[in-house]
């Protein structure tokens, strides 16, 4: 089952705040956060193994409501470099299923 | 460290033609994936191989789609006969072991089927 993710486009200036959500209808062992920018290959950012577990990166960080099978990216004082196309990936019987992806835009 | 290794890198076949595609993955990891990304979506997993076992083929249209891993470490993916649908980047990724393990993803191979 996908997991569903919101909003599918945010469109920020520098400096601002964003927050995607990624949800799933199955529970949840592990959900996985990557960044793709146009052509090319995803990048890992974090994998949260627990629930309620927030981790960081930066000026990235996330949040695993394992309860409500609910993850959230945040991304604080957006920079230029942020923009590209996030993918969680939800991990519940041994596979890694992705989203659809939330398309990130920074502008100056 | 040498990343995931594909090739080609783009590939414009017509219907109905074949075509393969290859896949080195990270030194030492015992996880292989194959992902298809069609343009605009996120990924989604045709197989998942671990050492040069069958883990989860589940989403892989067998009538068409073939894939193999001998002797666990290159694998290679062919479409035969390919359709328009199957246009799409197709993605390799590996990684050490298996569940919540950091993937590593190659840089593509972009298919066009005309």
């Amino acid at each position: 089952q996908q997991p569903v993710q919101s909003p599918q486009a945010v469109i920020l200036r520098e400096g601002e705040d964003a927050v995607i959500n990624c949800s799933s209808s199955k529970a949840l062992y592990s959900v996985h956060w990557y960044r793709q920018k146009h052509g090319e290959a995803p990048v890992f950012l974090m994998i949260l193994l627990k629930g309620g577990e927030q981790k960081g990166h930066d000026k990235i960080s996330a949040s695993f409501n394992e309860k409500k099978q609910q993850s959230s990216l945040y991304l604080t004082a957006s920079q230029l470099s942020y923009s590209g196309t996030y993918f969680c990936g939800t991990e519940a019987t041994g596979k890694l299923i992705f989203g659809q992806g939330t398309t990130l835009q920074v502008k100056p | 460290e040498a990343g995931v290794a594909q090739s080609p890198r783009y590939k414009i076949i017509e219907k109905r033609q074949s075509v393969a595609f290859w896949c080195n993955p990270i030194s030492g990891h015992a996880t292989l994936y194959w992902y298809q990304q069609i343009l605009g979506q996120g990924p989604k997993l045709l197989i998942q191989f671990q050492n040069n076992g069958v883990v989860d083929d589940s989403q892989l249209p067998k009538d068409r789609f073939s894939a193999e891993r001998l002797k666990g470490v290159d694998s290679t993916l062919k479409i035969q006969p390919a359709k328009l649908e199957d246009s799409a980047v197709y993605l390799c990724a590996s990684s050490f072991g298996t569940g919540a393990e950091k993937l590593f993803f190659g840089s593509g191979t972009q298919l066009s089927v005309l």
